[in-house]
């Protein structure tokens, strides 16, 4: 069965960094796209990141771009999200879900990994 | 970058019929897709491509997209489908495609 399973969250200052990751099972992971969605407490999901199948396109979120790295390794059926120059509004638990394309809906996630980044 | 609204709450009474709605420009020209989400749980694929289930759905959870409007429809209504829902689509057109709704809580009375 499919398997999503995230790790590396947890407390961080503010201006830190921290990189996600998650583990993939069940499915040939180079098939797919991948991306991330966080959702802040209390509050609405917000996508973060994309990643194709290939790694060759990526996109992200206004609120991330120039301080998240999105990426993968097909070979350890992982996804990876790099974290740097963390503010406090980036607390949230971040999800990984996978599409069969790029417009398609996200059948399968993870459980989640809280991130807080508080001093 | 693309807006997708939602109203923030709707009620209904076990065994009636949930409408939720998901505005956005010209929506219908794109592929709306519809999460669950319950307290402390991951979002749940309920509907995708405006109108198809994935396996396990029940056939009372429906959609529809034309124009300017999605609309999710849970028909029999049960205390187990109250959760928020989220509509999402992917605008092709932006350097941010990903793009969900502003969710609605549904309340079973």
């Amino acid at each position: 069965q499919v398997q999503l399973v995230e790790s590396g969250g947890g407390l961080v200052k503010p201006g830190g960094s921290l990189r996600l990751s998650c583990a993939a099972s069940g499915f040939t992971f180079s098939d797919y796209y991948m991306s991330w969605i966080r959702q802040a407490p209390g509050k609405g999901l917000e996508w973060v990141s994309y990643i194709s199948s290939s790694g060759s396109t990526i996109y992200y979120a206004d609120s991330v771009k120039g301080r998240f790295t999105i990426s993968r390794d097909n070979a350890k059926n992982s996804l990876y999200l790099q974290m740097n120059s963390l503010r406090a509004e980036d607390t949230a638990v971040y999800y990984c879900a996978r599409s069969a394309r790029d417009s398609s809906g996200y059948h399968y996630w993870g459980q989640g990994t809280l991130v807080t980044v508080s001093s | 970058s693309y807006v997708l609204t939602q109203p923030p709450s709707v009620s209904v009474a076990p065994g009636q019929t949930a409408r939720i709605t998901c505005g956005g420009n010209n929506i219908g020209s794109k592929s709306v897709h519809w999460y669950q989400q319950k307290p402390g749980q991951a979002p749940v694929l309920v509907v995708y491509d405006d109108s198809d289930r994935p396996s396990g759905i029940p056939e009372r959870f429906s959609g529809s997209n034309s124009g300017n409007t999605a609309t999710l429809t849970i028909s029999r209504v049960e205390a187990g489908d109250e959760a928020d829902y989220y509509c999402q689509v992917w605008d092709s057109s932006s350097d941010h495609p990903g793009v969900f709704g502003t969710g609605t809580k549904v309340t079973v009375l």
